[in-house]
């Protein structure tokens, strides 16, 4: 069974630019999570999805991110405009379980914006 | 005080040992406890669910203490392979957005 699909796996950017992020949750599973991975603030969850319908987006550092689910195998987070203060590791996570989350994580992108 | 604390390390320790970390939450209500490792450049990935009496799975065991708030693991006869960083992670709610990641330990195996 294939496991969390992300691409692209690195994206160069320069500022001001939009980044679209993508993400397939392994089949099955109900629950997908965005995070955002730097060295200084570690793994931050910011958006999660229960069925396709977003949960909690309390995460979101601000209105330039956004993120749809517009099916059960495809997600996307989406920075417009990009800034280099977004530069981090984004990964999208999946989970069937709901009692206990156990969560699968996808390979990650590689973000840096210049 | 964070909701999850992790000591950050470096753990230098030599290929058989065996070591142990700990990780203390603040939320007397969570419910899930897990331990991820995190290889350098690589995604988190799950290493093991701790339940209240504790689990043991080949040379890692993982346990639970309530009432101090904290999880800890050991890693018995301790590999080269077992360098990484581990995770705690802990759902300190009934959302999933509660559920928390440590800032990790990092582990060193030497030879």
């Amino acid at each position: 069974d294939a496991g969390v699909i992300q691409s692209p796996r690195h994206e160069v950017t320069e500022m001001g630019q939009e980044v679209t992020l993508r993400c397939k949750p392994i089949s099955g599973h109900d629950y997908l999570f965005w995070y955002r991975q730097t060295m200084m603030r570690g793994l931050e969850l910011l958006i999660y999805f229960n069925n396709n319908v977003p949960i909690d987006d309390s995460g979101m550092p601000e209105d330039r991110f956004s993120a749809k689910m517009p099916n059960a195998s495809f997600s996307t987070l989406k920075i417009q405009p990009s800034e280099p203060r977004d530069s981090a590791v984004y990964f999208c996570a999946s989970s069937r379980d709901r009692m206990s989350y156990e969560q699968y994580f996808g390979p990650g992108t590689r973000l840096t914006v210049t | 005080r964070k909701e999850v604390e992790q000591d950050p390390g470096p753990f230098n320790v030599p290929e058989g040992a065996t070591v142990a970390f700990n990780c203390t939450y603040s939320n007397s209500a969570s419910q899930s406890f897990f331990w991820y490792r995190q290889d350098c450049r690589k995604e988190p990935k799950l290493l093991m669910s701790v339940y209240s009496s504790g689990n043991e799975d080949g040379r890692f065991t993982a346990q639970l203490n309530r009432a101090s708030q904290y999880i800890s693991l050991l890693i018995r006869d301790s590999k080269l392979s077992d360098s990484a960083t581990y995770l705690c992670v802990v759902n300190c709610g009934s959302s999933a957005s509660k559920i928390i990641f440590g800032s990790g330990t990092r582990l060193s195996i030497r030879p």
